[in-house]
């Protein structure tokens, strides 16, 4: 089974909007992380925000926030003004903390983001 | 912050050869690193997972002889491709956990375009 969904297939988005990328999850645990990473076309990966399963408050980083619904299990990405450089590919990804101290990601397939001028 | 050097950033080489990729964790101790394959447009897929001093734990259908794994050290982790074909071209980028005092974060390399010619 798919554990994190990313179904949109790409998102355009004009300057100075905001956007917002969606992710749902599954996981049996009770203890978990989310993270979201942009990935420009030079491919390295930027850390952009994370979640923790018991973070009551959802996480925001500057123009970014995560719309953290646990019930829906869901971890939607929020960028505020959007700006040109924005445009890149956006991955939602899971930890499962059972897995260990050093347990991978998971990803998701990713959301090309398009920003318009 | 956490860096994790990966090197070459891109590589050409013919059919049939091997390529070794490496990544350096520079002010931290790695003691596991991921690697992952990403094709163009494509999720990360992990292949395998390094630790130090031990052998490296393969995902399910990856080629072990194939994709070699080397963990010698806290600070290096070598992923060699042997015997290279064209459908080895690829992305690949390393991962490395680290804690800071907010949050178990990765850090990834910036990755190596391996185009097999």
């Amino acid at each position: 089974a798919q554990k994190i969904t990313q179904t949109q297939p790409g998102m355009f988005v004009q300057e100075k909007e905001a956007v917002t990328l969606d992710c749902t999850y599954d996981t049996s645990d009770q203890s978990y992380g989310l993270f979201w990473y942009k990935q420009p076309s030079s491919g390295e990966m930027i850390f952009l925000i994370y979640q923790g399963s018991y973070d009551e408050q959802n996480a925001t980083e500057g123009r970014y926030s995560l719309n953290f619904q646990k019930a829906r299990k869901s971890a939607n990405l929020v960028i505020s003004a959007s700006q040109l450089g924005d445009s890149a590919m956006y991955f939602c990804a899971m930890r499962e903390v059972h897995t260990g101290a050093n347990s991978k990601l998971t990803f998701g397939k990713g959301i090309t983001l398009s920003v318009r001028p | 912050g956490a860096v994790v050097s990966q090197h070459p950033s891109w590589v050409i080489c013919k059919s049939g050869t091997s390529v070794k990729i490496e990544c350096r964790s520079l002010d931290f101790q790695a003691t596991t690193m991921f690697w992952y394959r990403q094709f163009p447009k494509q999720s990360l897929m992990l292949m395998a997972t390094s630790n130090e001093g031990s052998k490296a734990t393969y995902e399910q259908g990856v080629e072990k002889d194939k994709f070699l794994i080397n963990h010698a050290s806290l600070t290096l982790s070598t992923l060699t491709v042997t015997s290279a074909h064209p459908e080895d071209s690829s992305f690949y980028i390393c991962s490395a956990p680290h804690r800071t005092a907010l949050l178990l974060g990765y850090t990834f390399g910036s990755g190596t375009r391996l185009t097999v010619v």
